[in-house]
Parts: structure tokens; C-alpha cells; sequence
């Protein structure tokens, strides 16, 4: 099993334009979210899946979209990049309930809006 | 509302010291869970524990020690003679089994000098 894949590692961005960051997973885990990092916040919930079909708003969903058409795969969108999206984003799966609840991370992309 | 409150920023140590990572949490729901994941320089997120609400005793991993007290709702991680390798940042962070999203805290910097 590959786990939680991410791509891209890195990106750089100029203001106003939109890129997907890619997850997916191989564990036929139910539950997929988005978290990103800023120095000193810890990790905030983006959007999350409950399920193929099924998504809903986290924490700080403002400029970010998200579909999951899916069990594998969740992109998350940015639709027009601002500098304060400037960060490091987790995709992150699980189980889901009933099960354990542990959180399988991806590695991570850092991702730089000029 | 979930919140998760890691006081310590940042705490630097001499190597062979012990040291302890506070974790405070609050939530209104009577099941949950609490993990501690550690984050190298080299970014990625590494799992180490996870203690559900129904379940206070304190946990023993080699170095690592785990105090969970309900009363305080605390949560606190205690590394045993620490080693430069422990370097790292620290999360605390807070699972309701409703959302099954996590709440982090800040994060702990942890500096160990040789």
C-alpha cells in the first residue's frame, strides 16, 4: 500500500492563478480532509469527506474547493491564489467510524503564492 | 466547540533531560479521542499515540510516557532522558467520534542540544 499520496511536493504560485493539489489513497478509507499548517496554528480543517458524493466546510474553507467523485481521490482546488494561502497542506484519511479514528497523513505540500 | 491549547511554543533542552509537553483540551462531547503526533524538520507527520475519553490509564512507550487526567482535561506527553533526535515540533489534537475530524493544538517546538 502506498498510503496517502500528495502531489505536487512543492508549488509556487503567482497571485490569481488556480491549481489542484492532488491526495489519494489506497486504503479504501471512508473519511478524506484537507488541513493546512501556518507557523504557530497548528493544522486547520480546510473541507472534509465523509464519503464518495459527500463533502462538507472545516475550519477555514474560504478560497478553496473541493469535490470527491471517488473513494481514492480528494483534490482540493484553488480557485484564485491569494498570498495568504501561502502554506504547507496535509491531506489526511481514516477509517472512518466505528473503526479506530487514527488519521493516515500524506507528506505534505508546500505550496508558496507570490 | 473542540479547542486544544499547547501552552509551550517552544522549549529547549540539554540532551539526557527529561522534558514534559503540556496538552489542554476542551470539549462538551463525553467520547472522544486525543493524539500526539511529532513532526521532524523533514515535515512529515508522525503518528505516536492515541488515548480515547473512556480510557485514563497512563501509557509507557519506551522513553515516552503519557499522562491522561479527565479532571484537568490534560493530556500531557513526557520525554524520558531526551535525545538530540528528539527534535522536533509536537501536536497535540482532539478527535469527536461525530466528526471524526481532528482539532490540533499550536504545537510544541522542542530543541534538544547535544
Amino acid at each position: 500500500n502506498a498510503g496517502v499520496t500528495q502531489t505536487p511536493k512543492f508549488q509556487v504560485l503567482k497571485t490569481g492563478q488556480s491549481m489542484t493539489l492532488q491526495c489519494a489513497q489506497d486504503m479504501n478509507h471512508e473519511y478524506m480532509s484537507w488541513y493546512r499548517q501556518d507557523p504557530g496554528m497548528g493544522l486547520r480543517l480546510i473541507h472534509y469527506s465523509v464519503g464518495a458524493g459527500i463533502t462538507d466546510q472545516g475550519e477555514v474553507p474560504n478560497g478553496y474547493n473541493v469535490s470527491r467523485s471517488t473513494t481514492e481521490d480528494f483534490p482540493l482546488r484553488l480557485l484564485s491564489a491569494a498570498p495568504s494561502q501561502t502554506s504547507v497542506y496535509f491531506c489526511a484519511s481514516s477509517p472512518g467510524t466505528g473503526v479506530s479514528y487514527e488519521q493516515y497523513f500524506g507528506p505534505g505540500t508546500r505550496l508558496t503564492v507570490t | 466547540a473542540q479547542k486544544v491549547t499547547q501552552a509551550q511554543t517552544e522549549i529547549s533542552v540539554v540532551e539526557k533531560e527529561d522534558v514534559t509537553l503540556d496538552c489542554v483540551y476542551e470539549t462538551r462531547d463525553t467520547t472522544y479521542y486525543l493524539f500526539w503526533y511529532k513532526q521532524p524538520p523533514s515535515g512529515e507527520l508522525v503518528f505516536l499515540i492515541r488515548r480515547n475519553s473512556f480510557d485514563e490509564q497512563n501509557e509507557i512507550s519506551g522513553r515516552y510516557s503519557w499522562n491522561f487526567q479527565k479532571s484537568t482535561s490534560s493530556f500531557n506527553f513526557t520525554i524520558t532522558a531526551s535525545q538530540v533526535v528528539d527534535s522536533a515540533v509536537y501536536f497535540c489534537a482532539l478527535l469527536i467520534r461525530a466528526g471524526n475530524m481532528l482539532t490540533f493544538g499550536g504545537g510544541t517546538r522542542l530543541m534538544v542540544k547535544p
